[in-house]
């Protein structure tokens, strides 16, 4: 079945940009939009955005554009998320996760990437 | 970009009905039976048990069921039981191609 694999936990400095990734197995990576959310105790879930490998697009979400990138290498069906210029307020708990068959929910997820800044 | 608005916490006895609401906008709950639910346990990642408004996964007990009116989409736990405490997180698709999360509701079993 279809299952999404993480990176390990990450300690950055402030300033410092961060590479997180997501291994996806178990079912034809380029045909499903793939979406990264964040978690932290004070703003929940935060929706980042999401890309489809197969046509190439990608959609950030309105308050991520410009701070995250979202990219991705289909010869290994791996998903990456880019965070550069860290501060405190990056520090979270980083979910990648599959559109469900039928699309407009989320199905499977990454078990997270813990990312903390701190100086 | 606010968030879909939940109760911070619902609690039930063992056996028990409880129901955690999720009020939204027209822009999301309202204009979209994209309203899906997640179960969230301590250290773990949000597992799915409704999508759809009122569609279950594979495998996810028929104890849990939603519902929708206007902006509010509801989820329901019917036959409480201990294993059911956990943080729920509603979901919904939103204009202009993006998603947005409820706030969170932390239920509990006494």
């Amino acid at each position: 079945q279809a299952q999404l694999v993480q990176s390990g936990a990450e300690v950055k400095k402030p300033g410092a940009s961060v590479k997180v990734s997501c291994k996806a197995s178990g079912y034809s990576f380029p045909h499903y939009f793939l979406h990264w959310i964040r978690q932290t105790p004070g703003r929940g879930l935060e929706y980042l955005g999401c890309f489809r490998p197969e046509t190439g697009f990608i959609n950030y979400a309105q308050r991520f554009q410009g701070s995250v990138t979202m990219t991705w290498d289909t010869s290994i069906n791996t998903a990456y998320l880019e965070l550069t210029r860290l501060t405190s307020d990056d520090t979270a708990m980083y979910y990648c996760a599959r559109d469900r068959d039928g699309g407009f929910s989320f199905d499977p997820w990454g078990q997270g990437t813990l990312v903390s800044v701190s100086s | 970009q606010p968030a879909l608005t939940q109760p911070a916490s619902v609690s039930g006895s063992l056996g028990q009905s409880i129901s955690v609401s999720c009020t939204g906008t027209n822009s999301d709950i309202g204009n979209y039976n994209y309203v899906s639910w997640y179960q969230q346990h301590p250290g773990k990642a949000p597992k799915p048990i409704i999508y759809d408004v009122n569609r279950r996964p594979s495998g996810v007990s028929d104890r849990f069921s939603g519902s929708k009116s206007a902006n509010t989409a509801s989820l329901t736990i019917s036959g409480l039981r201990a294993e059911d405490e956990a943080d729920y997180y509603c979901m919904s698709y939103r204009d202009g191609n993006t998603y947005v999360f409820g706030t969170g509701t932390k239920v509990s079993v006494l």
